[in-house]
């Protein structure tokens, strides 16, 4: 299971772009890379998944550089709304899949 | 995207009595169910693979007699914690793994999660 390193906190203004980096330098040929999003008392709600290059949806966008690496969670426009704790997670695409959760990144938000 | 929901979202119990959570896929089927644990400002914990007709899997360090799973349909797992103590309280999430179609890869949806205080 590949392994993944984020910073521990990040704070921002409403209105700002933030961008979240996480790092994943054993990851594997078949790993897809899920950001997840947690609000206090709730369970993970998934974000976006990529492979590689570059993924958006309503939300976020997903940047994977070609050595996948490492990849950036860039979330438009914050509003205090976002203020949570975002996971980012790699694991196979088929098959028995088991999420190991890193420490994530706790975002705080502020007017 | 899928749905995922638990029950109950709280409960409270007295110390030495057994508490069932129930987890459903509501318009997936779902062959295999996870457990987490956490505990405030942690992360999730995962506990245990539940895999339908079969024995769950457990994580190191985690009682297969204490806390129960039963996969019984493709859209329900059950997690009874048996014979609770104080330090089992905790917030209890599930996840249920989504296959991917047309050659997609395949996600994990979580439910909102059951918190379990224990008196």
């Amino acid at each position: 299971l590949a392994k993944t390193t984020q910073p521990i906190s990040m704070d921002s203004y409403e209105g700002q772009e933030v961008n979240i980096t996480c790092s994943h330098n054993n990851i594997a040929t078949n790993d897809y890379i899920t950001w997840y999003q947690q609000f206090p008392s709730q369970g993970p709600r998934f974000i976006i998944q990529g492979y590689k290059t570059k993924v958006t949806n309503e939300v976020a966008s997903l940047f994977i550089p070609a050595d996948r690496k490492s990849s950036t969670l860039s979330l438009p426009r914050v509003s205090l709304s976002d203020t949570a704790v975002y996971y980012c997670l790699v694991g196979v695409d088929t098959g028995f899949q088991k999420l190991v959760f890193g420490t994530g990144t706790r975002l705080l938000v502020s007017p | 995207g899928a749905v995922v929901s638990q029950h109950p979202s709280r409960v409270i119990c007295k110390s030495g009595t057994s508490v069932k959570i129930e987890c459903r896929s509501l318009d997936f089927q779902a062959t295999t169910m996870f457990w987490y644990r956490q505990f405030p400002k942690q992360s999730l914990m995962l506990m245990a693979t539940s895999n339908e007709g079969s024995k769950a899997t457990y994580e190191q360090g985690v009682e297969k007699d204490k806390f129960l799973i039963n996969h019984a349909s493709l859209t329900l797992s059950t997690l009874t914690v048996t014979s609770a103590h104080p330090e089992d309280s905790s917030f209890y999430i599930c996840s249920a793994r989504d296959l991917g179609g047309a050659g997609g890869p395949d996600t994990q949806y979580f439910g909102p999660g059951t918190r379990l205080t224990v008196l």
